[in-house]
Formats: structure tokens, sequence, C-alpha cells
């Protein structure tokens, strides 16, 4: 299975600033149709999983432009460009281009 | 309305099973993959498994940890996907949620509680 390891775990952030996930993938996520499915999600408490990005640098509709994703092959990054309360939760990567789905542990965003 | 509901979550005993549904509207359910993912509490979000449309024959894919317990499958007449859970462990506890597969809709989970 492909392993996603996420750092930080926790990332304490004063509201305004700048705040960043790094996802990092045990194997390549570059599909053989050239697609790299790699998303991001954020899970605010008590709620589902909501999609933010998708194949790496996509942002889903609704999602606030301070949201943007980058990366390509095993190295990808999630920031956010001046951190709001409303983003209190724990954002999760995933990867969708090998067989077996996985998922980052989870980086929890609170504000310091 | 687009939604997901999942719903036959429960309580059971080790080594019983439970089936989850997951009925979907707003969208064409027929063409479309479904997933299932998990989330003990306090935990991360692990993924289940995974059952592809009839165009790609209703293949199924599963994490190793449900492999050989847990079967996904799905009525498309019905708009409703399944996830049949047999030999249940306590470790199995979790919110099961069902996802849709570009993974931009999701249900609002339904809680499975395994325990004696």
């Amino acid at each position: 299975d492909v392993v996603m390891t996420q750092s930080p775990l926790s990332l304490p952030v004063t509201l305004g600033q700048p705040a960043s996930i790094s996802c990092r993938s045990s194997q390549s996520l570059v599909h053989s149709d050239g697609n790299t499915y790699l998303n991001w999600f954020q899970q605010r408490p008590g709620q589902s999983p909501r999609r933010l990005i998708y194949k790496v640098s996509n942002r889903d509709s609704g999602v606030p432009d301070r949201f943007s994703g980058s990366g390509s092959g095993t190295d990808f990054t999630l920031k956010i460009s001046r951190v709001e309360a409303e983003d209190v939760g724990v954002y999760y990567c995933m990867q969708g281009t090998h067989w077996l789905i996985t998922f980052g542990q989870g980086t929890r965003l609170e504000i310091k | 309305e687009v939604q997901l509901v999942e719903s036959g979550g429960g309580l059971v005993q080790p080594g019983g099973s439970l089936k989850l549904s997951c009925a979907a509207s707003g969208f064409t359910f027929s063409g479309s993959a479904m997933h299932w993912v998990r989330q003990a509490s306090g935990k991360g979000l692990e993924w289940v498994g995974r059952i592809r449309s009839k165009a790609n024959s209703y293949a199924t894919a599963y994490a190793a940890s449900v492999k050989g317990r847990f079967t996904i499958s799905r009525d498309d007449s019905k708009n409703t996907a399944y996830l049949q859970m047999n030999s249940l462990k306590t470790e199995d506890t979790a919110v099961y949620y069902c996802t849709r597969q570009d993974t931009a809709l999701w249900g609002q989970g339904t809680l499975v509680t395994v325990s004696s």
C-alpha cells in the first residue's frame, strides 16, 4: 500500500498568519493516465470530511482562495495564506492514484 | 438535492454482523464508483473499500484490515450502496461514511459499535 505521511501533525497558527501542511507519498502518485490523484480534505469538529483540493491544485467550488495546493510526484503541500477562525479542524491528504486508496494521518490546525 | 445518506449502524457483539446502506440522490448513481471510509473516535480517516460501476464490472477492492470480512455491493435500481460487515471485531468500532467516486460528496456517517 502507498503510505501517506503528513507533517506536522499539530499546527498552532495565529489568526491572519499563513499555514502550510506537507504530505509525502511512499510512491509516485502520477497515474498512467497522466493525472495525479492527490486530494486534500478539511474536517471540522463534528462534521463529515469536505474536499478542498483535487488533483493536487484544483480548488473545489466554494473553497476560499486562501487555500492552495501544490506539488508533484511524491511531495505535496496545502497552504492557507491567512488563517481564519473557521479553518480550525483536521486536514487530510488522500491518494486515489493506486488501486488501494490511502489517507495521511491528519494535521490538526488550531488557533494559537 | 445531491446527497448521500448512510443508515444501519448500531451496537453489535464481537463476531456479529451488520449491513450498512448508503442512499444516493441528485446525481447519476449508476455511473459512479462508491467508497466506504471509516473513522474511529478521535482517529483519522481509513479507507475501507470501493465498488465500481457496471461499466467497470462492479469491481471491488478492500483495505487489508477488512478483506475477507466485509463485502461491498450496490443496487443501481435503488441508488443504494451497501457494506456487509461480518466477523466484527472491537477495532471495527467507528463512524462509517460513504463517499462518491470523486470524494467530493460525503454522507453524514453512521456509527457502528462493536462491544459485548
